[in-house]
Parts: C-alpha cells; sequence; structure tokens
C-alpha cells in the first residue's frame, strides 16, 4: 500500500522569502502525486499534481514540484511567498490510474510573517 | 456554481444516536469519497464510491456506512456515533477516480459527548 510523509509539522517563513515543503511517498511503482492546500475553515484545492513526463510541475498560485524517483521525493516549492500563503499544505498519492484510495500525509502548516 | 456540499457545517450529539452527514454534487462525477481530519494524521479516506450502487471501504471504515443511489449524493451515516468520531469531515468528488482532481466540500465538524 501506498504512504505518504510530510516530515515538517510546522514552518514559519518570511513574506517574500521563497519556501519548499517536503513530501516523501512510498509506493512501488510510479504513483500519481498531488499536493492539496487547505485554507483555514476551507476545503482542500489542487495546486498540482504529477502522473508522468516532465518531473518538474507547474501549479496555480506560483507552486511548483519536482518529482524525484530517486529519492521517491514530491517537494512543494514558491520563490516568493505571499501573506495569503498561510495554510496548511498536504501531498497526496495514489497508487495508478485505476485506484481508488487516495493517500494524505499528516500536513506542512505555514506561518507568514510579515 | 460547480460545487459539493455538505450539510451540516456544525453538529453536535451524544453517544449512540443515529447521525447522517449529507453530501450532494452538481458535476455529474462519477467518484465520491468521504475523508475524516484528525490533527497530526492528515485525511483519512473512510469510504468512496465509483458510481451508483457501487462503493467500498477506505483505511478508516469501522463505524459508518454509506450509500450511493444517485450519482449526485453520497451520505455519510454513523448508526451509533462514538467520541472517538468526532472529527472534521470532508467529501469531495471527481470524475473518474482519485487519481482526477477532487473537488472537496467545505467540511462538517462533528463533536460526539
Amino acid at each position: 500500500a501506498q504512504s505518504v510523509t510530510q516530515p515538517d509539522i510546522h514552518i514559519t517563513v518570511s513574506e517574500g522569502a521563497s519556501l519548499e515543503l517536503r513530501c516523501n511517498y512510498s509506493y512501488g511503482a510510479t504513483p500519481y502525486l498531488f499536493w492539496y492546500v487547505q485554507s483555514p475553515g476551507q476545503g482542500l484545492q489542487l495546486l498540482l499534481k504529477y502522473f508522468s513526463g516532465d518531473t518538474l510541475v507547474q501549479g496555480i498560485k506560483g507552486f511548483e514540484a519536482e518529482f524525484k524517483r530517486s529519492q521517491s521525493s514530491f517537494n512543494l516549492r514558491k520563490p516568493s511567498v505571499h501573506w495569503s500563503d498561510a495554510a496548511e499544505y498536504f501531498c497526496a498519492v495514489v497508487g495508478g490510474s485505476n485506484d481508488y484510495k487516495l493517500s494524505f500525509g499528516a500536513g506542512t502548516t505555514v506561518t507568514v510573517r510579515a | 456554481e460547480a460545487q459539493v456540499t455538505q450539510n451540516p457545517r456544525y453538529l453536535i450529539t451524544v453517544t449512540g444516536k443515529k447521525l447522517t452527514v449529507t453530501c450532494s454534487q452538481n458535476m455529474n462525477h462519477e467518484y465520491m469519497s468521504w475523508y475524516r481530519q484528525d490533527p497530526g494524521l492528515g485525511l483519512r479516506q473512510i469510504y468512496y464510491s465509483m458510481n451508483v450502487e457501487v462503493t467500498d471501504k477506505g483505511d478508516v471504515p469501522e463505524g459508518y456506512k454509506v450509500s450511493r443511489k444517485e450519482k449526485r449524493n453520497f451520505p455519510l451515516i454513523l448508526e451509533s456515533p462514538s467520541p472517538n468520531q468526532t472529527s472534521l469531515y470532508f467529501c469531495a468528488s471527481s470524475f473518474y477516480g482519485a487519481s482526477d482532481t477532487l473537488h472537496f466540500g467545505n467540511g462538517t465538524r462533528l463533536t460526539v459527548t
């Protein structure tokens, strides 16, 4: 079964600074990988996803993520953080196109300081 | 507006009193799923449905039931709630499965005393 680890529970970053959130997955083959964001009091919204092809994936709100098979990682990055990026971020994995189970990591809370 | 609607947003109940959390989507999605979110554990899948009358267990199905009699609705039923089911619940839907973009409802915060 697939699993996801987000090593950082909480990250504080200054507005305008860069941000990187770590995600490691466990799955035998190439999984489908996702990053979702949850703003306070809201449901989750998809930031980006990786299925195959180019390992650098662009998403919404200026986010990107890089798939590294050798490290079983799918880290999320943003070059310059805005105060509105304060939220909880979840990495998730599906085992394949026929797999209906989505496994989430425990999440990373991002605080943005002025 | 395309959306997933959950009701109620907040619910406080007592142990053993049956309850239903409703979920409805207006996007003609085939796939629907329920998750619970607990601090430090992220979201865990309770049940999912690939289509009408087709459901299957997720990772934490104990104590929950679901039904999918119509494509748009996927209610979550707690026959005899217990305090360990106190959680934040999310319903989500997509066109064809978990590998498709999931659209989430705004959540239902359930407290069982």
